[in-house]
């Protein structure tokens, strides 16, 4: 079973539409952290923010906001006002303590969003 | 500036030969890693080193093989072995522990002749 399910494969928005990425997890660690991560068309992939499962507080970045919401393992980034710019694939990430002492990220398989003008 | 390099960006490999794809950072980071990504699919990741002289196979490490001499450097070796090694390959690193954020350098595009 995946761990981090992004169900939209693709959104395509117009420009000044708000476009919400869902983002469904799954882990039985009370301590974890979640992360979203854009990649543009150049493929490098940019950091957009981290959360850790006890700070349930709605975050807002410019025209980036956040949901994380413990009850529904769900972590959803909304875009207000879309621009063309923000065309990419967006990717969420659930990173674990692991049983080994060591720590990687799961990644889901991305969302792309296409905004055109 | 502090970040991280990929070389070559694009890569060309023929069949039955081994290709190394290059990754340095200069942010200090003690823990790298591989990921490999395939059109349409979220990251996998192939190894990841936590610390010199010391890594971890991942989820699909069969057909690669890696080196921590130093710890700037995480190179990936892309063998004969790996039967479909068309990919995109990203490199990262952070600092060590779960909490931590993993930085991504440009990415190397692997295709076969």
């Amino acid at each position: 079973a995946q761990k981090v399910t992004q169900a939209q494969t693709e959104i395509s928005v117009v420009e000044k539409e708000d476009v919400t990425l869902d983002c469904v997890y799954e882990t039985r660690d009370t301590t974890y952290y979640l992360f979203w991560y854009k990649q543009p068309p150049s493929g490098e992939l940019v950091f957009l923010i981290r959360r850790n499962s006890f700070d349930e507080q709605n975050e807002i970045s410019g025209r980036y906001s956040w949901n994380f919401q413990k009850s529904t393992s769900s972590f959803n980034f909304t875009i207000t006002a879309s621009q063309v710019v923000d065309s990419a694939v967006y990717f969420c990430a659930l990173s674990e303590a692991g049983d080994s002492g060591y720590s990687t990220l799961t990644f889901g398989k991305g969302t792309m969003l296409l905004v055109s003008p | 500036d502090g970040g991280i390099t990929q070389s070559p960006k694009y890569l060309f490999r023929k069949e039955g030969q081994n290709v190394t794809l290059s990754c340095e950072q200069n942010l200090n980071h003690d823990a790298m890693y591989w990921y490999r990504q395939d059109p349409g699919q979220g990251l996998r990741l192939i190894y990841y080193s936590q610390i010199v002289n010391d890594f971890q196979k991942g989820d699909i490490a069969e057909g690669y093989s890696v080196s921590r001499e130093k710890k700037e450097s995480f190179p990936l070796t892309v063998t004969s072995a790996q039967k479909n090694p068309t990919a995109f390959y990203l490199c990262a690193s952070s600092r060590v522990g779960f909490r931590e954020t993993q930085y991504f350098g440009p990415g190397t595009r692997l295709l076969v002749l």
